[in-house]
């Protein structure tokens, strides 16, 4: 079955640069989350879309955007990179139908690296 | 402001035992609880999904409790293997679909 498809997985860049990781959905899934895991933290929500308009927001830095296009896939644009921007970025899909249980699907995730 | 706790943060067991991982929430308003396994440096792999409006699931060697009234969770596994050990991240979903994760507790089960 298809899963949660991030991209890039791993991404080194250095302060001050530009960092942009994608997130393509489960086929039919019209949610995404994406959260933000730090070196022995616990994931925390960043941004979440639905049906291409953003429907929640988190501890989501002013640095960062995001967008959900046409196809339901989801860019998490970063910039003027920092040293504490170094984590595991996961995107989560979900379906808002009927059948809703909730359940988020989770990417394999993206890490970033900033020297 | 939904606060998720995980109790014990660490736990060291030897193969075979039955264990129980621990999850609190402050708010009882939950549309879901989820737990999770974690590997080192790996994604999230879902274990058990709670709805609100039940008490438990169940998975192969894993068990998973929801009680709203008290705020609490339990995960239990059966039968602990080497292969079982993580780290377990309970997650509780609130009213508009965001997930609040605990600190997780990372388990070690020792051959």
């Amino acid at each position: 079955a298809a899963g949660v498809i991030q991209s890039p997985r791993h991404l080194i860049k250095e302060k001050r640069e530009t960092a942009t990781l994608k997130c393509y959905p489960i086929p039919r899934h019209d949610t995404v989350y994406w959260y933000q895991q730090g070196p022995g933290q616990d994931p925390q929500f960043l941004i979440s879309f639905y049906e291409k308009m953003q429907s929640d927001k988190g501890s989501i830095p002013d640095r960062f955007s995001a967008q959900q296009f046409s196809d339901y896939h989801s860019e998490l644009n970063m910039s003027s990179l920092e040293l504490g921007d170094s984590a595991l970025y996961f995107c989560a899909s979900s379906f808002s139908g009927t059948l809703n249980t909730g359940e988020l699907f989770f990417g394999e995730g993206s890490r970033l690296t900033v020297l | 402001k939904q606060e998720v706790t995980q109790i014990p943060a660490a736990l060291s067991v030897p193969e075979g035992e039955n264990l129980v991982l621990n999850c609190s929430f402050t708010d009882s308003a939950i549309y879901n609880l989820q737990w999770f396994r974690q590997d080192p440096g790996k994604g999230l792999t879902s274990l058990l999904l709670i709805q609100s409006s039940q008490r438990e699931q169940t998975s192969g060697r894993l068990n998973a409790s929801l009680d709203k009234s008290s705020g609490r969770s339990t995960l239990y596994i059966a039968a602990s293997q080497p292969g079982d050990s993580a780290t377990y991240l309970c997650a509780a979903m609130d009213s508009s679909y965001k997930l609040i994760f605990g600190s997780g507790t990372r388990l070690l089960v020792r051959p």
